[in-house]
């Protein structure tokens, strides 16, 4: 079975710009969560979206948004690019509601120029 | 508040020794902990996790303890392999895990010698 996929891989963006990654979760995941991974430090939550409602949110501010669709697919928009903003982003699935494992997919480094 | 503080920040050890990396966390409605193993330029995999209603868990050389009552867990590896060298994370669900967010540790380096 596949595990959680994210594209784009790798993507750079000016100042300014704005961003949207992509998410499919593990077949019969229902939960997506958005991490982001700063060098050299642990994942940070950003949005947990279950049964495409937002269950969870961390403290990033309003330029960050995301939805999940029907298919459990979810995207991850940032608007305003800021340098701070270059990080590994992470997509977790797990089966449902917590607590359950989360599986992380590869993830896509944003590096802002 | 929601913290996870990890201990030590990085560890070395001869192929064959045990590692032990230890966790204290903050929120005492937590109530499942995970945690990852990354390697460089990969994802966080996970490789253990344990709920609150069991003090010990094992998967091979692996294993986890936990202290409710203390507020941390401890990741145990045995037998160490060089291919056991990466950064571990352990985690932690504020708010007993109404949600799926999970607060990471600050991750140990762990660089097994042959």
């Amino acid at each position: 079975d596949a595990g959680v996929t994210q594209s784009p891989t790798h993507l750079i963006k000016t100042r300014g710009q704005h961003v949207t990654l992509r998410c499919s979760p593990i077949s019969g995941h229902k939960s997506v969560s958005w991490y982001q991974q700063v060098l050299g430090q642990g994942p940070q939550f950003i949005f947990q979206y279950y049964e495409k409602e937002e269950r969870g949110r961390g403290n990033f501010p309003d330029r960050f948004s995301a939805r999940q669709f029907p298919n459990y697919s979810s995207e991850l928009n940032v608007n305003a690019l800021l340098l701070g903003d270059s990080a590994l982003y992470l997509c977790a699935s797990s089966p449902g509601r917590p607590p359950l494992p989360q599986h992380f997919g590869d993830g896509t480094r944003l590096s802002i120029l | 508040g929601e913290n996870v503080e990890q201990h030590p920040s990085t560890l070395s050890v001869q192929e064959g020794d045990s590692a032990v990396i230890k966790c204290t966390y903050s929120d005492s409605a937590s109530n499942y902990f995970p945690w990852y193993k990354q390697e460089l330029g990969k994802r966080p995999q996970l490789i253990i996790d344990i709920r609150s209603n069991v003090g010990e868990k094992k998967d091979q050389r692996i294993a986890v303890t936990l202290n409710k009552t203390a507020k941390h867990f401890s990741l145990h590896i045995t037998e160490t392999q060089p291919e056991d060298s990466a950064v571990y994370f352990c985690a932690a669900p504020p708010g007993g895990g109404a949600t799926n967010k999970l607060i990471f540790g600050t991750g140990t380096l762990l660089a097994v010698q042959p």
